[in-house]
């Protein structure tokens, strides 16, 4: 079976530019999650959905940051407009009710 | 809130060592516990998971223990090898829609 499948797995931009990443998660999975990995700040949850309804976004550093999930097998994070400091790996996860999360292998994003 | 306290890295040890990584946790209730291990450029994979007190998770030689007098989990593995190098994250359920609470990991290092 397909994991979670994130695109694209290495991005390069210059700040002020726009990024969209993208996640499909596992077919049936109901729950989706946006994480973001610093050496700084550890593993942060920024917005997870379920049933492609957002739950909780209070996690999104900046109004620069958006989530959407527009059906249950895609979802996108986009930053606009992009900055240095948001520089990091980005992992998406997902998973049924009361089963474990299940992770992609992740978006490492420069922003020069 | 919830939370996830996990003993600080690096931990270093040498092949065959007896490795133990502490987790303990604050939580209403009795979350389900997990395991979950990071390989450099990877995404977080399941180690191993427990349900209720007192169940024993166990994978790739690897256990832990629901402890709830204690509410720990602390992760056990008699003789590691130098492939167990990888950071090691302690999380809880923390919701009923599947989002998880994790410790801030703990890297590990085996020398030959």
């Amino acid at each position: 079976d397909a994991g979670v499948i994130q695109s694209p797995r290495h991005e390069v931009t210059e700040m002020g530019q726009e990024v969209t990443l993208r996640c499909k998660p596992i077919s049936g999975h109901n729950s989706l999650f946006w994480y973001r990995q610093t050496m700084m700040r550890g593993l942060e949850l920024l917005i997870y959905f379920n049933n492609n309804v957002p739950i909780d976004d209070s996690g999104m550093p900046e109004d620069r940051f958006s989530a959407k999930m527009p059906n249950a097998s895609f979802s996108t994070l986009k930053i606009q407009p992009s900055e240095p400091r948001d520089s990091a790996v980005y992992f998406c996860a997902s998973s049924s009710h009361n089963q474990p999360q299940h992770f992609g292998d992740g978006t490492r994003l420069s922003i020069l | 809130g919830d939370s996830v306290t996990q003993m600080e890295g690096p931990v270093t040890l040498s092949e065959e060592a007896f490795l133990t990584i502490n987790c303990t946790y604050t939580a209403t209730g009795y979350p389900s516990l997990f395991w979950y291990v990071q390989y450099p450029g990877e995404g977080l994979q399941l180690l191993l998971k427990a349900t209720k007190a007192d169940d024993k998770g166990s994978n790739k030689g690897f256990e832990a223990t629901y402890r709830k007098e204690t509410t720990s989990f602390h992760l056990e593995k008699g003789s590691v090898q130098v492939s167990d190098s990888a950071v090691y994250f302690c999380a809880l359920k923390a919701d009923s829609w599947g989002k998880f609470q994790f410790g801030a990991g703990t890297q590990v290092v085996v020398t030959p």
